[in-house]
């Protein structure tokens, strides 16, 4: 079946524009979490939706970042006024439950 | 603090056996994974522990032990397609996955 989907795979943008990132989960997935991985690191949660409402947004960095998943399905992750400090690549993943998560393929946000 | 060590780089000879360490001091624990990371691809799910002991999935062992804060990954019969970052996350109290940096894995011939 479908994996989980991320669009746009890559995405270059000025500083201060806004952004916005979007995930498509695994159909019937109730959990979805956003991470930002940098090159050598590990992916660092930003982000936990259980339906419709974000369980868990600590790893938030701050007020320019905010996630939404109206319908319980799809989310999107808008970025305010980017930073230098925003390239990462963005990674979003699903799970039917408590524990295992299946992991899109990752936006590659440039921010020059 | 929540933390997870892996070492940051090891290098293995193809058909050979390799060990990956974690270890890990979080706030509760719920699991721990382990996950493989191609270059530039998604991390995808090799293994959960949540009891002590050894889970074995073909070539791939993972062993975990909550009394030390300690597991590892261990890949047999190494192929080359194996080279890639190997991360290994806990689940803590409040079920959010604490990463650690992973562990580039290098194959050579």
């Amino acid at each position: 079946g479908a994996g989980v989907s991320q669009t746009p795979s890559n995405k270059v943008t000025e500083k201060g524009k806004y952004v916005e990132l979007r995930c498509d989960p695994i159909s019937g997935h109730t959990a979805l979490y956003w991470y930002r991985q940098s090159l050598g690191q590990g992916p660092e949660f930003l982000i936990y939706f259980q339906g419709t409402g974000a369980a868990d947004d600590s790893g938030l960095p701050n007020d320019r970042f905010f996630a939404v998943r109206p319908e319980g399905s799809v989310s999107t992750l808008k970025i305010q006024r980017t930073e230098r400090g925003d390239s990462a690549v963005y990674l979003c993943a699903s799970s039917p439950r408590s524990y295992e998560q299946y992991f899109g393929p990752g936006t590659r946000l440039t921010v020059t | 603090g929540q933390n997870i060590d892996q070492p940051t780089e090891m290098t293995a000879t193809e058909g050979a056996i390799v060990q990956i360490n974690c270890t890990y001091q979080t706030s509760g624990f719920n699991g721990l994974f382990w996950y493989q990371q191609h270059a530039g691809e998604a991390p995808t799910f090799l293994s959960y522990n949540v009891l002590d002991g050894l889970e074995e999935k073909g070539r791939f062992s993972s062993f975990l032990s909550r009394s030390k804060g300690y597991s590892y990954l261990l890949l047999k019969e190494l192929q080359m397609k194996d080279s890639a970052s190997y991360l290994c996350a806990v689940t803590d109290s409040n079920y959010q996955l604490i990463w650690g940096a992973g562990t580039k894995l290098i194959i050579k011939p």
